[in-house]
């Protein structure tokens, strides 16, 4: 079956670096994405990799590796507002998005 | 900027009734999907939608249909609401190109009594 696993809670401290990971199993791959879901609200993309590497966009940073089936995404200079649920997200040989169940992440000061 | 609307954020029906959700998006937009949310699990597709009048089932279309008679406009229906589809209810769409990036509505939080 297709699966896609991450943490389910994360905490960490205002100011700081977290790494938030994802391993996934489709059946192909097309895309990894992740999106940011704050409380109550709707998922905003934050990023997509379809190459192994690391893109980087301001604080926050994602990388991939097709061969493990392996992302994370790297948030630094930690702000509360960072606090939200992180989203990973694989396309799979349909272009069919899998989700996983997100990653509570909890920014204390 | 994308901008997907829903009718409604929060709703609450009755066991039996037939419920109907609406999601509207300006982008011209030809794929648009409906998700549902519970705690614990990831977003799971309900139904999804490539043109006007067509639409695909998804992963858990049990107790659901949906209705695209125009291309901004993607409706959800509960024909018969039961508690087990107390949700969130998230509306998204995307560009025509394969793996785009997926845009979505408020969401709509539905509790069947």
């Amino acid at each position: 079956g297709q699966n896609i696993d991450q943490p389910t809670e994360m905490t960490a401290t205002e100011g700081a670096i977290v790494q938030i990971n994802c391993t996934y199993q489709t059946s192909g791959f097309n895309g990894l994405f992740w999106y940011q879901q704050h409380a109550g609200e709707a998922p905003t993309f934050l990023s997509y990799n379809v190459l192994d590497g690391l893109e980087e966009k301001g604080r926050f940073s994602s990388f991939l590796s097709r061969s493990k089936g392996y992302s994370y995404l790297l948030l630094k200079e930690l702000q509360m507002k960072d606090s939200a649920s992180y989203l990973c997200a694989v396309t799979d040989s349909n272009y069919q998005l899998i989700w996983g169940a997100g990653t509570k992440l909890i920014i204390k000061p | 900027d994308v901008k997907v609307t829903q009718s409604s954020r929060y709703l609450v029906k009755r066991t039996g009734e037939k419920v109907f959700l609406e999601c509207v998006q300006d982008m011209d937009h030809e794929n648009m999907f409906w998700y549902r949310q519970d705690p614990g699990l990831g977003l799971r597709l309900i139904y999804f939608s490539y043109d006007v009048k067509m639409k695909e089932k998804g992963d858990i279309p049990e107790g659901y249909s949906v209705s695209r008679e125009k291309k901004e406009r993607f409706s959800l229906i509960l024909e018969s609401a039961s508690t087990n589809q107390t949700s969130m209810y998230l509306c998204a769409s995307s560009s025509g190109r394969d793996a785009d990036t997926q845009y979505f509505g408020p969401g709509t939080r539905l509790t069947v009594l």
